[in-house]
């Protein structure tokens, strides 16, 4: 089992661009969340989904979408990059009760 | 105020040694608490859970207290290999979100 794979790992990205991070998960999890990773303010929830078809949002959620159209996989996208989303992105999944697994993280930088 | 804060260190400890990490919430309807392990540029991964009772796991021994809001974790017998951040979670409810804390950083000195 791969457990929870994030791609890329690396991106880097110039102000305005677009992309799509990926998380895949094989051990049929319903929750899936994404995180923002930063110096000094730990481990932040930008949005999560509870099953497939939903998605709600978390603590820092403007300047990102998501979507779980399939049970396995947790879409985060940026429509705009800023600098300000310079960032280690991880994607858990959560097993009752409460063990998230993570995946091994992307190292996004804007310029 | 943050809802869960912990003292961002670092502790430099011998090998050896024993170290204690405490941990606040501010959330009184959390339900459940973690202490979680990461590595540098790695995963966060769960260390152990925390109850009221209090649970031990080998050198690793975490604490509830809910009417103080206060979470423990107490590492004896420091190893190397226990070099990391350890991060105070908190959380629960309906659509189990964990609250995570700053984190803590530990390095343990030969």
């Amino acid at each position: 089992n791969a457990g929870v794979t994030q791609t890329p790992k690396f991106r880097v990205l110039k102000t305005g661009q677009s992309m799509t991070l990926l998380c895949a998960q094989d051990m049929n999890h319903e929750y899936m969340y994404w995180y923002r990773q930063d110096p000094g303010m730990g481990l932040r929830l930008i949005h999560y989904s509870v099953g497939e078809g939903t998605t709600a949002k978390g603590e820092v959620p403007d300047g990102y979408n998501v979507s779980r159209l399939k049970k396995q996989n947790f879409l985060l996208g940026l429509e705009s990059a800023a600098p300000s989303q310079t960032s280690v992105y991880f994607c858990a999944t959560l097993d009752t009760p409460y063990e998230q697994y993570f995946g091994p993280g992307t190292r996004l930088t804007v310029t | 105020r943050k809802e869960v804060e912990q003292d961002p260190g670092p502790f430099n400890v011998p090998e050896g040694a024993t170290v204690a990490f405490n941990c606040t919430y501010s959330n009184s309807a959390s339900q459940s608490f973690f202490w979680y392990r990461q590595d540098c540029r790695k995963e966060p991964k769960l260390l152990m859970s925390v109850y009221s009772s209090g649970n031990e796991d080998g050198r690793f021994t975490a604490q509830l207290n809910r009417a103080s809001q206060y979470i423990s974790l107490l590492i004896r017998d420091s190893k190397l290999s226990d070099s990391a951040t350890y991060l105070c979670v908190g959380g629960g409810g309906a659509t189990n979100k964990l609250i995570f804390g700053t984190g803590t950083l530990l390095a343990v000195q030969p």
